[in-house]
C-alpha cells in the first residue's frame, strides 16, 4: 500500500514569502504529526493532529507557523513571511491512533525548504 | 518532558565489525523507546521499539537494542556491519500528553562503514 507522501519534495522561496507544505497520510491513520529537521536543532516535534483537531501545537516555533487537516486526511503546514532560519526538512508522519505509544509512526520523505 | 542523548554524532566502523550506537534517555514515566534509521534523502524508518516485556529487542536488518532501566540506556548494536548500514540513526522516546504520544528524538548518529 501507499505510504505517507509529501509535496513538494523541494521548495526554494524568498525571504518574506508564504509557503504551503502538504502531507498525505496513510489511509485510515487518524493521527498525523509534523516534525522539523534542521542542522542546528535536530528533529523537533511541531504539531499533532487527531482527526481534524490539533490537541498539541506546542512545537510550533512562532505564530507564523500554522497547520490544518481536513477530512481527517490531508494536512497542510503553512509558514507565513518565511525567514532564513525556517530552512529545514519538514517531515510528516502518521499512525493508526495517537492514543497509544505502541502505534508506529510512519514517516514521509519530507519537504526540503530553502529560504533565500 | 522527556529527553534523549546520543553519544557521538559520527561513528566509523569497518565492514564486518561490531556496531554500537549509544542512547541514553530521561523520562519521568516508564518509557517507550525507538530507534529509527534515515537513509540519504529519505524519511525515517523504524528499526525497532521497546514498549514492555523483554528488555532485549530485535529489529530489522540484524539490529538489536537492550533496555537497561538502571542505566537509562537503550544502545543499538549489530554484530557485523555491512556497507548498506551506512545511514543516520535516531533514538527516540515517546512523549506527549494524556491520551496521545509524540516522539522526542536525539540529535542522531551518522554511521560510516568502510570496506
Amino acid at each position: 500500500g501507499a505510504g505517507v507522501s509529501q509535496s513538494p519534495s523541494n521548495k526554494v522561496t524568498e525571504k518574506g514569502k508564504d509557503v504551503e507544505l502538504r502531507c498525505d497520510p496513510i489511509s485510515g491513520h487518524t493521527a498525523l504529526y509534523w516534525y522539523r529537521q534542521s542542522l542546528g536543532q535536530g528533529l523537533e516535534f511541531l504539531i499533532y493532529f487527531q482527526g481534524n483537531s490539533a490537541p498539541d501545537k506546542s512545537g510550533l516555533p512562532s505564530d507564523r507557523f500554522s497547520a490544518e487537516r481536513t477530512g481527517g486526511s490531508v494536512s497542510t503546514l503553512t509558514i507565513q513571511r518565511t525567514q532564513q532560519e525556517d530552512s529545514a526538512v519538514y517531515l510528516c508522519a502518521s499512525s493508526l491512533s495517537g492514543g497509544s505509544s505502541y502505534n508506529e509512526q510512519f514517516f514521509g520523505p519530507g519537504t526540503r525548504l530553502t529560504v533565500l | 518532558a522527556q529527553s534523549v542523548t546520543q553519544l557521538g554524532s559520527h561513528v566509523s566502523v569497518s565492514e564486518g565489525a561490531l556496531v554500537l550506537l549509544r542512547c541514553n534517555y530521561s523520562s519521568s514515566v516508564p518509557p517507550y523507546l525507538f530507534w529509527y534509521v534515515q537513509y540519504p534523502n529519505q524519511g525515517l524508518q523504524l528499526l525497532l521499539k521497546y514498549t514492555t516485556g523483554a528488555t532485549l529487542v530485535k529489529g530489522i536488518n540484524g539490529f538489536e537494542a537492550e533496555f537497561k532501566k538502571s542505566e537509562t540506556s537503550f544502545h543499538l548494536t549489530k554484530p557485523s556491519a555491512h556497507m548498506s548500514d551506512a545511514a543516520e540513526y535516531f533514538c527516540a522516546v515517546s512523549d506527549g500528553g494524556p491520551g496521545y504520544s509524540t516522539l522526542t528524538f536525539g540529535k542522531g548518529t551518522m554511521l560510516l562503514v568502510s570496506p
